[in-house]
């Protein structure tokens, strides 16, 4: 089955900074990838997906590179705000519908102002 | 999401009690899923269903049943033979068709036991 692997663990970042958190799966037939950001005792919220017909997505402060070849994929944030301090989860699936998805273990972000 | 209703929001469990945990929907969404959190492991897979009256097992099923008597809703119950139950419990919706659409979650359930 699919496995992901999520980089680093912890990161912190000074207020205005990048930061970038990377993940990598192992099923070559995988190509829905999204993430997730949760802040303490709250759910997790998508912030940004991508299909693997993309190779980049973007949404203001944040975007997502898809490298197919290689399997792995990035989460950049840019300009980075106390507010953006959370944990961000990788995840990915197959297309077909309702496959379940499977998450990386999560990246502590924190943001030093 | 508001469309995802997890009740109650914290629970405790004694030794030998089986505890139901709700989860309601009312997005219309085909597909339910319930995950476990536990801190440093991210979110894994209990169960889900595609369709009503259809279920099947995730990664770490053990311990745990669930139904899907209705579209809304997807209980789990978390059995006494699941040991070690202490964690946050999320459970997730998304909308039917042929390819993956995003998940959304409910604001999920803290279960400990006494």
């Amino acid at each position: 089955g699919e496995n992901v692997e999520q980089h680093p663990s912890t990161l912190s970042v000074q207020e205005g900074d990048s930061a970038v958190i990377k993940c990598t799966y192992s099923d070559s037939a995988s190509n829905y990838f999204p993430w997730y950001k949760q802040e303490l005792g709250k759910r997790p919220q998508l912030i940004i997906d991508i299909r693997s017909n993309v190779g980049e997505k973007k949404d203001q402060r944040i975007a997502v590179t898809l490298n197919k070849t290689a399997k792995h994929f990035s989460l950049h944030i840019t300009e980075t705000q106390p507010e953006d301090s959370a944990v961000y989860f990788c995840a990915a699936s197959m297309a077909r519908g309702n496959t379940p998805l499977v998450f990386g273990k999560g990246t502590r972000l924190s943001v030093i102002a | 999401d508001g469309g995802i209703t997890q009740s109650p929001k914290y629970l405790f469990r004694k030794e030998g009690q089986n505890v139901t945990l709700s989860c309601e929907q009312n997005l219309n969404h085909d597909a339910m899923y319930w995950y476990r959190q536990d801190p440093g492991q991210g979110l894994r897979l209990i169960y889900y269903s595609q369709i009503v009256n259809d279920f099947q097992k995730g990664d770490i099923a053990e311990g745990y049943s669930v139904s899907r008597e209705k579209k809304e809703s997807f209980p789990l119950t978390v059995t006494s033979a699941q040991k070690n139950p202490t964690a946050f419990y999320l459970c997730a919706s998304s909308i039917g068709g042929t390819e993956n659409q995003p998940q959304h979650f409910g604001d999920g359930t803290r279960l400990s036991i006494l």
